[in-house]
């Protein structure tokens, strides 16, 4: 089965402080990795995928295939990063359909 | 990008009730849609696949009588509660899959947060 494992539900962190969510997910084939978050009475929304390679809100995530890895990180913390994230790694054997992790529900205290 | 509309927004219906919830895309086509359930600090559970001119797919353990999916058009799937109880009170919200290659973002509705009394 595929799993997607996001070992922190809840991550407290001070402003400006760096900040690492993680994110480890089962191989099977080669799948395209996501992460995506929710703020606050908002609709889930993509951050960023791996494929882009690009950074978004500071945020980078880098893909570690020997460790089958998708951490996610941003070297300094603003209280408007508070929300939860989600990994999400696409599999394609499974019709393009996404599967999530746990969530990470990150606060940064000011 | 890509819009998806999900209607209502939020409902408050008695036990035994059935709620019908809406899922738009509002400017692109989506053969298939997916419902998921949120519970409270959780994460989201992928209920079933809806599928355009086919039967939907169910998760294991997703009462199929229970959860009636429909996919009427291109653009429009439905999920409905029937006869409601004060555990199906939950956060539903559906997702137009991505596609392949770069252009693979997944498109969410606001959500229905469904009230069961």
């Amino acid at each position: 089965a595929q799993r997607v494992t996001q070992p922190e539900k809840l991550l407290s962190v001070f402003k400006g402080a760096p900040v690492e969510l993680k994110c480890n997910y089962s191989y099977s084939g080669s799948p395209e990795l996501f992460w995506y978050v929710q703020y606050s009475r908002q609709r889930l929304q993509l951050l960023l995928r791996h494929i882009s390679r690009e950074s978004i809100k500071g945020f980078t995530a880098d893909l570690n295939k020997g460790e089958t890895s998708f951490h996610l990180k941003k070297p300094f913390a603003q209280e408007e990063d508070s929300a939860m994230y989600y990994c999400a790694p696409l599999y394609n054997n499974a019709g393009n359909m996404l599967t999530f992790g746990g969530g990470t529900r990150l606060m940064v205290k000011p | 990008g890509a819009v998806v509309s999900q209607h209502p927004s939020w409902v408050i219906c008695k036990s035994g009730t059935s709620v019908k919830i809406e899922c738009r895309s509002l400017d692109f086509q989506a053969t298939t849609m997916f419902w998921y359930r949120q519970f409270p600090k959780q994460s989201l559970m992928l209920m079933a696949t809806s599928n355009e001119g086919s039967k939907a797919t169910y998760e294991q353990g997703v009462e199929k009588d229970k959860f009636l999916i429909n996919h009427a058009s291109l653009t429009l799937s439905t999920l409905t509660v029937t006869s409601a109880h004060p555990e199906d009170s939950s956060f539903y919200i559906c997702s137009a899959p991505p596609g392949t290659g770069m252009n693979t973002e997944a498109f969410f509705g606001q959500g229905t947060r469904l009230t069961v009394v």
